[in-house]
């Protein structure tokens, strides 16, 4: 079936970096734009990044802009997020999500498809 | 960027009975274009990932049961849950996708009353 499951989380000190990996599966990776949302605790859902089907485009938010950096495999059929100079705030459980019906960054959809995400934790 | 900020912050309603929760966008998500609202409401149990359960404003995904429906246009969006069943115990966020960056709202806490 239908399916993303994210992985790499976990205890992280601050200022260090982190890669993020979402396996994807049961639909053709490569024909999907691909984004990156988290949600810290107690509080709502951020939107991070979005990367295009060849990822040859991305697109972040301002927050992340700069620290953060989304890939892709379709070899592999992975999606990426790396975040460096982690803070405490970035303390929050990270979610894959496909754009339904979306290849390219600037194509506006809904996210019909969310990984169980995985939970990062920055501290000393 | 496009603020969306829902109402209230936490229902609790009766078995059976109707919750009503609004989401107002800071600008139109109405692409008069093609006449779509970007608008989509996610349902999130504890420990679940969001779930997707409409999308234009007012189209319910696959799967998702008729009592959930959504409505409105431009900048002010209702979710509805016609009959509250005891499953329905989440937090509901709407998303503007509009726009870059794709936004939510706040998050409204559903609960039984």
């Amino acid at each position: 079936q239908v399916q993303l499951v994210e992985s790499g989380g976990g205890v992280v000190q601050p200022g260090r970096s982190l890669r993020l990996s979402c396996a994807a599966s049961g639909f053709t990776f490569s024909t999907y734009a691909m984004h990156w949302v988290r949600h810290a605790p107690g509080k709502g859902l951020e939107w991070m990044a979005i990367i295009s089907d060849d990822g040859s485009n991305q697109d972040y938010a301002d927050s992340v802009k700069g620290r953060v950096t989304i890939s892709r495999d379709n070899s592999k059929n992975t999606l990426y997020v790396q975040i460096d100079s982690l803070r405490a705030e970035d303390t929050a459980v990270y979610y894959c999500a496909r754009s339904r019906d979306c290849s390219k960054t600037n194509c506006y959809r809904d996210f019909d498809i969310w990984g169980q995400g995985t939970m990062v934790t920055v501290s000393s | 960027d496009i603020v969306m900020t829902q109402s209230p912050d936490s229902l609790a309603v009766s078995l059976g009975e109707r919750a009503t929760i609004n989401c107002k966008a800071s600008q139109s998500v109405l692409y008069r274009s093609n006449n779509k609202n970007y608008l989509a409401w996610y349902q999130q149990k504890r420990g679940q990932p969001p779930k997707l359960l409409i999308y234009w404003a007012s189209t319910r995904e696959s799967g998702v049961p008729d009592r959930f429906s959504g409505s409105g246009s431009a900048t002010d969006f209702t979710l509805t849950i016609s009959s509250l069943q005891a499953e329905d115990v989440a937090v509901y966020y709407c998303q503007q996708y509009y726009g870059t960056p794709r936004t939510f709202g706040q998050g409204t806490k559903v609960e039984i009353k």
